[in-house]
């Protein structure tokens, strides 16, 4: 079981570009959820993700947005880059029956 | 609104002394607490979840408790390799499918040789 896999590791991007990150959910997971993590701070719940729908969202902007596809992996996008946004990026996966969540290794995201 | 506060927020152990890690929380209805580990820049590592005051679960050094307001993360002989930060979250609500967690800022746990 290879767990749950997120890629790329590490990433740098400009202000104001866009960038897509993806995950791809522990054997058995169908739900994903996003969480960024600000150095020295808990992580933080972006959204959630349910048979290919946004079941609930936290206190982000709209250029904040996700998908999920029908093999349940999950890809994040953030358009309009901010130096602010800077952040690791974390992918939880969980069963809807179970509620144990699951993190990836987490894509560490540099605006400059 | 749900809040979830731990302390301390560092804490600096000799190998082998024994010490406990709190977090407390306020939530509108517990569906469960849950305790991660997390080594600098990768993702948190699940350990523990607790359903109900008075439950306890332990792995290996670490023993993991629950009241109805706060969790201890007892960690017993620690050794160096314990050393990382120890999340604590919370999730609520009995809504169908799976609510977000509500993180804690962490417990930054060094332990020296």
């Amino acid at each position: 079981d290879a767990g749950v896999t997120q890629s790329p590791t590490h990433l740098i991007k400009t202000r104001g570009q866009q960038v897509t990150l993806r995950c791809s959910p522990k054997s058995g997971h169908d739900t994903v959820s996003w969480y960024q993590q600000a150095l020295g701070q808990g992580p933080q719940f972006i959204f959630q993700y349910y048979e290919e729908e946004e079941r609930q969202r936290g206190n982000f902007p709209d250029r904040f947005s996700g998908h999920q596809f029908p093999n349940y992996s999950s890809e994040l996008n953030v358009n309009a880059l901010l130096l602010g946004d800077s952040a690791l990026y974390l992918c939880a996966s969980s069963s809807d029956v179970n509620t144990e969540a699951f993190f990836g290794q987490g894509t560490r995201l540099t605006v400059v | 609104e749900d809040q979830v506060t731990q302390s301390p927020e560092a804490l600096r152990l000799q190998e082998g002394e024994s010490s406990s890690l709190n977090c407390s929380y306020t939530v509108s209805g517990l569906r469960g607490l849950f305790w991660y580990r997390q080594d600098p820049g990768k993702g948190p590592e699940f350990l523990f979840t607790l359903y109900s005051a008075g439950e306890e679960k332990e792995k290996e050094r670490l023993k993991a408790t629950l009241t109805k307001k706060e969790s201890f993360l007892h960690i017993t002989a620690p050794k160096p390799e314990d050393s990382a930060t120890y999340l604590c979250a919370v999730q609520a609500g009995w809504d169908s499918g799976n609510t977000p967690l509500v993180f804690g800022k962490g417990t930054r746990l060094s332990v020296i040789a």
